[in-house]
């Protein structure tokens, strides 16, 4: 079981530009969670998905985010007109269920630099 | 929403000594508390958790504690290790676990 991938691990972008994240659970895994860490903070949820449903996005910027889990293939976390502000590690988690009885496993990062 | 506070956010010992991490969280609702361990430019990892329904959890050197009452968890690593430097989370949810929310973490040094 090769665990939580992401992609890429690094991610250079200038402003205005679009960076796209790829998360792609571990197998068997259909629920997938968004994290973001600033340097020196810890993490903090931006987004919950099933397959092909966004099911909590509390955490998430109203504007220039979103993302998607399809039917087929990764979880994408998209960042349009990205700031520097948008600096930062993204993690991706998945589980095999709802629920805190399911441990949350959590991918390498894509760490993101917006020049 | 839920908020978890973490202190100290620096932690220094001789190897050897115990290390303790404190957290507060405020939501009554969460029952479910998980820490995890995260090395320099890498993934966070659970170390230990524990739920509301007990008060105490160990596993070798790590420990961790709730008062529900009091909404108070905490961390306790004993017999410290070089290998045991990096920065810890606690963390909280509740039953939906539709997400975790973390402490703001502990950076623990173990002095040689």
């Amino acid at each position: 079981n090769a665990g939580v991938m992401q992609n890429p691990r690094h991610l250079v972008r200038r402003r205005g530009q679009e960076a796209r994240l790829r998360c792609s659970p571990m197998k068997g895994h259909s629920h997938v969670y968004w994290y973001r860490q600033l340097p020196e903070e810890g993490l903090k949820f931006m987004v919950y998905l099933q397959k092909e449903n966004i099911i909590d996005e509390s955490g998430m910027p109203k504007e220039r985010f979103s993302a998607e889990f399809p039917k087929e293939g990764p979880s994408i976390l998209r960042i349009q007109q990205v700031v520097r502000g948008d600096s930062a590690a993204y993690f991706c988690a998945s589980s095999l269920g709802q629920g805190n009885l399911n441990e949350q496993f959590f991918g390498p990062g894509t760490r993101l630099t917006v020049l | 929403g839920e908020n978890v506070e973490q202190h100290p956010s620096t932690l220094s010992v001789q190897e050897g000594d115990s290390a303790v991490i404190k957290c507060t969280y405020s939501d009554s609702a969460s029952n479910y508390f998980p820490w995890y361990k995260q090395e320099l430019g890498k993934r966070p990892q659970l170390i230990i958790d524990i739920r509301s329904n007990v008060g105490e959890k160990k596993d070798q050197r790590i420990a961790v504690t709730l008062n529900k009452t009091a909404k108070h968890f905490s961390l306790h690593i004993t017999e410290t290790q070089p290998e045991d430097s990096a920065v810890y989370f606690c963390a909280a949810s509740d039953s939906s676990a539709s997400k975790i929310i973390f402490g703001s973490g502990t950076r623990l040094s173990i002095r040689p």
